[in-house]
């Protein structure tokens, strides 16, 4: 079955205690990002991944780390947690075709409290 | 930048009634535009999608009409059931540089009640 996994489902951490937050998916798609959604702002990408060792920012990166070591692996890190980073995280994938729109896949979500 | 905009919920049905929720978009080029599901608990699925202007998507019941010339994207369904209560999303595909990043609408809460 064709699927993103994020884990944990839930996280609640205390500031400055540095964690990460694991994506996987099985379709061997190139393209991999993180959003996070936020009430009154929905969702905003965090940071993207065209392809193994290649990231870069989306809009919001601040606070942020990504890796990509691996076609099928995109950890979110969070070296120093803060309470404005408790939000909804998601990640997603999709393949790099150049013709037509691929669909994204998204993961079941992450439910992230900073206290 | 692009932008997506869409009717701001709740939205609370009986069953079997009409469905429609707004969706608009502001876009400098010819963006693919898209409806996701989110059920309670779970992650956000594609429901459908339209590539180029006169396009419709459906899937489940659900359609929706790429309207260029009113830039808008309107998710329609003649019949909702309670497993339908969800919230939705409207969504644009950007191409900025190398990424390919989605701009999403605020999401419509749509509660159907038997």
């Amino acid at each position: 079955e064709a699927q993103v996994t994020q884990n944990p489902r839930y996280l609640i951490t205390v500031t400055g205690k540095k964690l990460t937050v694991t994506c996987s998916q099985n379709m061997n798609h190139e393209y991999m990002s993180w959003y996070r959604q936020d009430p009154g702002l929905g969702l905003r990408q965090i940071y993207y991944s065209m392809n193994v060792e290649v990231t870069d920012k989306g809009d919001v990166p601040e606070g942020y780390k990504v890796s990509r070591k691996e076609k099928r692996n995109f950890p979110l890190i969070l070296e120093s947690p803060s309470p404005n980073q408790t939000s909804l995280y998601f990640c997603a994938s999709s393949s790099r075709k150049i013709q037509g729109i691929p669909e994204a896949f998204f993961g079941q979500g992450t439910r992230l409290t900073v206290v | 930048g692009d932008s997506v905009t869409q009717m701001e919920g709740p939205v609370t049905l009986s069953e079997e009634a009409f469905l429609t929720i707004n969706c608009t978009y502001t876009a400098t080029g010819y963006p693919s535009l898209f409806w996701y599901v989110q059920y309670p608990g779970e992650g956000l699925q594609l429901l459908l999608k339209a590539t180029k202007a006169d396009d419709k998507g459906s899937n489940k019941g659900f359609e929706a009409t790429y309207r260029k010339e009113t830039t808008s994207f309107h998710l329609e369904k003649g019949s909702v059931q309670v497993s339908d209560s969800a919230v939705y999303f409207c969504a644009l595909s950007e191409y900025a540089g190398n990424n390919r990043k989605l701009i999403w609408g605020l999401g419509t809460s749509l509660a159907v009640n038997p």
